[in-house]
């Protein structure tokens, strides 16, 4: 069965320092999205990428923050300069674009980052 | 703007017993339902969801829910918990009538099955 792969599994970066996490989502979901968790609190929405463009994200999703599909089979998010309360699992997910299952996400099984 | 709501962080039955996992959501138009699970070390998995249509879903691995529109309750049961269906559950919504795709999550059930 076909799923959503991330790597890596764990970062460990030091405070101000850029991060990419990567992710491969379905090969024939055109919906990507990116989620995280803080230790102990609720899974958030970050960013929903659609057509090479955002197509939803939410107010955490600052300037810090950017997402990017560079080929055709990865998408990206990149942390330009790490805080201490990025500290989270960061969760990537895909979903179809117009089928009759196009409201379930699947998800990846999270790259656990961690801020010094 | 959409919310779910949890009703307790950590349930605990025994093997065999029934399972009851509670979600409420608020929002001012039925949105989409979805239950996920989490075993250790693992992504989120979509164990059911509802849409449109029967308001009672099955799931997979023995589990079902019912939308009530009355009480805006989701709440996930299955008849006969296994020592394998220990793991952390969310509720989620999302409003894609709207448009919208992004899930909204509740902040999860850890489930505890007793030998």
């Amino acid at each position: 069965e076909p799923e959503v792969t991330q790597t890596p599994s764990h970062q460990v970066t030091q405070m101000g320092q850029e991060v990419i996490l990567r992710c491969v989502p379905i090969s024939n979901h055109l919906y990507f999205y990116w989620y995280r968790q803080i230790l102990g609190q609720k899974v958030e929405f970050l960013v929903s990428f659609y057509n090479n463009e955002i197509s939803e994200k939410s107010e955490i999703f600052d300037d810090q923050f950017s997402v990017e599909r560079p080929d055709g089979s990865n998408f990206t998010l990149k942390i330009r300069s790490t805080k201490l309360e990025d500290s989270a699992m960061y969760f990537c997910a895909s979903s179809e674009a117009l089928s009759r299952n196009r409201e379930t996400q699947y998800f990846g099984p999270g790259t656990r980052l961690l801020v010094l | 703007a959409q919310s779910v709501t949890q009703l307790g962080s950590h349930v605990s039955v025994s093997e065999g017993a029934l399972v009851l996992l509670r979600c409420n959501y608020s929002s001012s138009v039925p949105p989409y339902l979805f239950w996920y699970v989490q075993y250790p070390n693992q992504g989120l998995q979509l164990l059911l969801k509802y849409t449109t249509g029967a308001t009672l879903v099955k799931g997979i691995n023995g589990f079902e829910a019912e939308f009530k529109k009355s009480e805006t309750s989701f709440h996930l049961t299955k008849p006969s918990a296994h020592m394998s269906d220990a793991a952390e559950y969310f509720c989620a919504v999302s409003r894609m009538d709207t448009g919208r795709r992004a899930l909204t999550f509740g902040s999860g059930t850890r489930l505890q099955v007793q030998p």
